[in-house]
């Protein structure tokens, strides 16, 4: 399964765009690449994906590389509610009955200062 | 919308008793899974299924069982409870494979003494 590296931890300021890096360079075509955040005593809570084309939605962006080898997920404005372990992860479409399962590494550690 | 509801959130153990945990989805997804984490880790998967009536073993399925009889529940089992079993455990539910998020519940914290 591929792997992907994270910093083990960031910091912010409130208020502040965050860019969260993440390298996966062994990534097949089939791969997704899945962001997701837990916060403390709480389950993964998804927060962006995609497969080539950079995406936005509500709560992010992502930015793929043109290689695929590495992402950025971008928090635009930092708030306190942002700090959470956030995990990058590939997701591969398998088919005939494969599961298409998360490989959680131990992500990266955002602390957000007001 | 109470989407993954997981029952129970905490429960204690002796060594060698059983019990099950019950995960239950409202979204209609046709994929379940079943994760465990321990301190100051990532999720690991122990099985899954990918529709009512199959189950599939996947990283961690040492010492449980699985059944999903029904498309909204995934129920996961503990025969002979043990230490080393102590941990997190989060329920997923999604649409498909890979392509679609998946969406957790708040997880059971169980300790096994």
């Amino acid at each position: 399964d591929a792997k992907t590296t994270q910093p083990n931890s960031m910091e912010s300021n409130e208020e502040e765009p965050v860019h969260l890096p993440c390298n996966h360079s062994t990534i097949s075509g089939t791969d997704y690449i899945h962001w997701y955040r837990q916060l403390p005593s709480q389950g993964p809570e998804y927060v962006i994906h995609g497969l080539t084309s950079n995406v936005n939605n509500r709560m992010a962006s992502l930015a793929i590389a043109e290689d695929r080898k590495s992402s950025t997920l971008i928090l635009h404005r930092a708030t306190l509610r942002d700090a959470a372990v956030y995990y990058c992860i590939l997701s591969q479409v398998v088919y005939g009955g494969s599961h298409g399962n998360l490989i959680f590494g131990k992500g990266t550690k955002l602390s957000v200062k007001p | 919308n109470a989407g993954v509801t997981q029952t129970p959130k905490f429960r204690v153990l002796k060594t060698g008793q059983s019990m099950t945990l019950l995960c239950a989805q409202d979204m209609n997804h046709e994929y379940m899974y079943w994760y465990r984490q321990d301190p100051g880790m990532g999720l690991r998967l122990i099985h899954y299924s990918v529709g009512e009536g199959t189950t599939a073993k996947g990283e961690v399925p040492d010492g449980y069982n699985v059944s999903r009889l029904k498309k909204q529940n995934f129920l996961l089992g503990l025969e002979s409870a043990a230490p080393s079993q102590t941990s997190v455990y989060f329920c997923a539910s999604s649409y498909s494979l890979g392509s679609q998020p998946q969406h957790f519940g708040d997880g059971t914290r169980l300790s096994i003494l």
